[in-house]
């Protein structure tokens, strides 16, 4: 089945301590994209990717990280979190980045 | 940088009123996506509208791309309570590629 999976769907976790978020796609899109939705302000972009080893910065990319290794996963790490990184996380992937893009179930974060 | 505006933010409708959602761009967008959220999932893809002035349908949903590339609506005619869930717009232009921004959605309730 084609399909995003995200891992974890929820996590609570403290200031500070590092944390991974993983996505993964089985579809060999090229395109990946990690958002985060908040209440009123709808799905903001963090980063992309367009391939292998290409990212690059969305609208909201302040205390995020993320790599592409590979064509099918694209983690999201948060260095040190913080409370004002509660939100709910969603991946992303298309064929391309004007393509239909698919969502994961995503992934809701509480940092204490 | 680019934004995309959209409203209303909220809308309640009676089942079989008609409901339309609009959206404004700050830039000429090259394409424009629309996605609905039902309560408790992730996006899923409605439809991508690329042409100036382009119409599309599905079923009881029609979308609007404005002829300057900068506003798009979405109307949906006669509500059914399956139609509830949230309605985004995600305009793509500008001169980063690969950047997908968001409208901050409205909120669909239709009551029985």
């Amino acid at each position: 089945e084609a399909q995003v999976t995200q891992n974890p769907r929820y996590l609570i976790t403290v200031t500070g301590k590092k944390l991974t978020v993983t996505c993964s796609q089985n579809m060999n899109h090229e395109y990946m994209s990690w958002y985060r939705q908040d209440p009123g302000l709808g799905l903001r972009q963090i980063y992309y990717s367009m391939n292998v080893e290409v990212t690059d910065k969305g609208d909201v990319p302040e205390g995020y990280k993320v790599s592409r290794k590979e064509k099918r996963n694209f983690p999201l790490i948060l260095e040190s979190p913080s409370p004002n990184q509660t939100s709910l996380y969603f991946c992303a992937s298309s064929f391309g980045a004007e393509e239909t893009q698919y969502f994961g179930p995503g992934t809701r974060l509480l940092v204490l | 940088g680019q934004q995309v505006m959209q409203i209303p933010q909220y809308q309640h409708v009676q089942e079989g009123e008609d409901f339309t959602t609009y959206c404004n761009s700050s830039t000429t967008l090259s394409n424009i996506q629309w996605y609905k959220q039902r309560p408790g999932g992730h996006p899923v893809f409605l439809i991508q509208l690329v042409k100036s002035g382009e119409v599309k349908k599905q079923k009881r949903l029609t979308f609007q791309f404005g002829e300057a590339k900068k506003n798009s609506s979405l109307h949906i005619t006669a509500t059914q309570t399956t139609d509830v869930g949230t309605y985004f717009c995600a305009g793509q232009g500008g001169t980063s590629y690969g950047k997908l921004t968001f409208g901050q959605g409205t909120i669909l309730t239709v009551h029985p």
